[in-house]
Formats: structure tokens, sequence, C-alpha cells
């Protein structure tokens, strides 16, 4: 089973400032077979990245995903007053599929 | 526009048996894998089970392989998931999740609301 970790656990920034999420694979992810959700209160998750870097339909451009092998980054590049959450990422390449432990994005 | 909506949840005691369904609206149901993702009141997702497109291949996360099922029925456009045995552990919010075509193992776009399911006596 391929474990993630994401890093840091909370990410406290103010709106306008760069966020960098970070995920690391106990082992190599296939393919770059990597996606990264974003998920509200109350809400079901939300894709924003697929394949590592391949931004969901409708999903805005200050929002963009790189890596490859075990290393993996989400970056949001000016925080908007909705992008505070929390994000996971998922390895899609391997079964079981699994999710990283998530990253909560908080205001300063 | 895509839409799935779980429903099945509820309280069930330790021991006991519940069964889930989606019911999707807006794609061809049959030409799409689903899956079945967890997640524990204040904790983070856990992939529970997928099945294909044609439901002729279905997957299982060890933590409830034996005691889950799932199963579709495309003339009705509704995926299952038949739960026994339940446990304390198994209490969370159940998301139905679309995947990217009919074969098994892809990202998950879009996802149902959840239904709870609560397990204690």
């Amino acid at each position: 089973e391929i474990v993630l970790t994401q890093s840091p656990g909370t990410l406290s920034l103010s709106p306008g400032e760069r966020a960098t999420l970070s995920c690391r694979a106990s082992q190599s992810v296939s393919s770059s077979y990597l996606a990264w959700y974003q998920q509200k209160p109350g809400q079901a998750p939300r894709l924003l990245i697929y394949g590592t870097s391949s931004r969901a339909t409708g999903i805005p451009d200050r929002f963009s995903g790189s890596g490859s092998g075990t290393d993996f980054t989400l970056t949001i590049s000016r925080l908007e007053p909705e992008d505070f959450a929390v994000y996971y990422c998922q390895q899609y390449g391997s079964s079981p599929l699994t999710f990283g432990q998530g990253t909560k994005v908080e205001i300063k | 526009e895509v839409q799935l909506l779980e429903s099945g949840g509820g309280l069930v005691q330790p021991g006991g048996s519940l069964r889930l369904s989606c019911a999707a609206s807006g794609f061809t149901f049959s030409s799409y894998a689903m899956s079945w993702v967890r997640q524990a009141p204040g904790k983070g997702l856990e992939w529970v089970s997928a099945i294909s497109g044609s439901g002729s291949s279905a997957f299982y996360a060890d933590s409830v392989k034996g005691r889950f099922t799932i199963s579709r029925d495309n003339s009705k456009n509704t995926l299952y998931l038949q739960m026994n045995s339940l446990r304390a552990e198994d209490t969370a919010v159940y998301y139905c999740a679309k995947e990217l075509g009919s074969t098994i193992f892809n990202w998950f776009d879009p996802w149902g609301q959840g239904t709870l399911v609560t397990v204690s006596s």
C-alpha cells in the first residue's frame, strides 16, 4: 500500500499569499497518477488536479500541480477567500487507492 | 449535469447490516466505474470499494473485505453498497464517486453529497 504523507498539517496564510502544499509517497506513484481535492466544511470533496498537473474542468489557473516519483506539490498562486479549506492528495496508480491525511489552509 | 445522490444511511447496532444506494443521473452510467469513499467524523478520506462499469470487476479495501459488497444495477442507474457485520469503526459519511471511464482506479469526479452511517449500540 502506498502511504501518502501531506505537509504541513495546517498552513496559516493571508488572502493574496502563495500556498505550497506537499504530498510525499512511500513509494513511487505509477505514471504520476496523483490527484488533488479541495474539501470545505459540510461539503463533499471537489477534484482540483489529476495526472499530477492537469486542472479539472472549471478550476481557476491559480491552482497548479507538479511533481513526480514520490514528491508532489499543489500550489495556489494567490489565495482567494474561497480557497481556505482542507486539501487532500490521492494516488490512483496502484491498489488500494490511498489518500493523504490532508492539509488545512486557514486564514491567518 | 452529473448528479449523484446517496441514501440509506442511518443508525445501526454493531454487527448489523445496512445497504447504501447512489442514484446517478446526467451521464451514461454503465460506461463509468464507480467507487465508495468514506470519511469518519473529523478524519480524512478512505477509499472503500470500486466496481467497473459493467459490474464484472470489484475491489475492496482490506478494512471491509468480506463484510461489504459493492454492486450496481445499470438499468436503474444505481450503485449499491451492502454493509454487513458493521463495527463502530465503520461510522463515517459514505460518498459515492464517479471515475474517469469504465475501468477501475482513477480519480474521482464528481462526488455525491454523502450519507452518514453511525454504528452504535
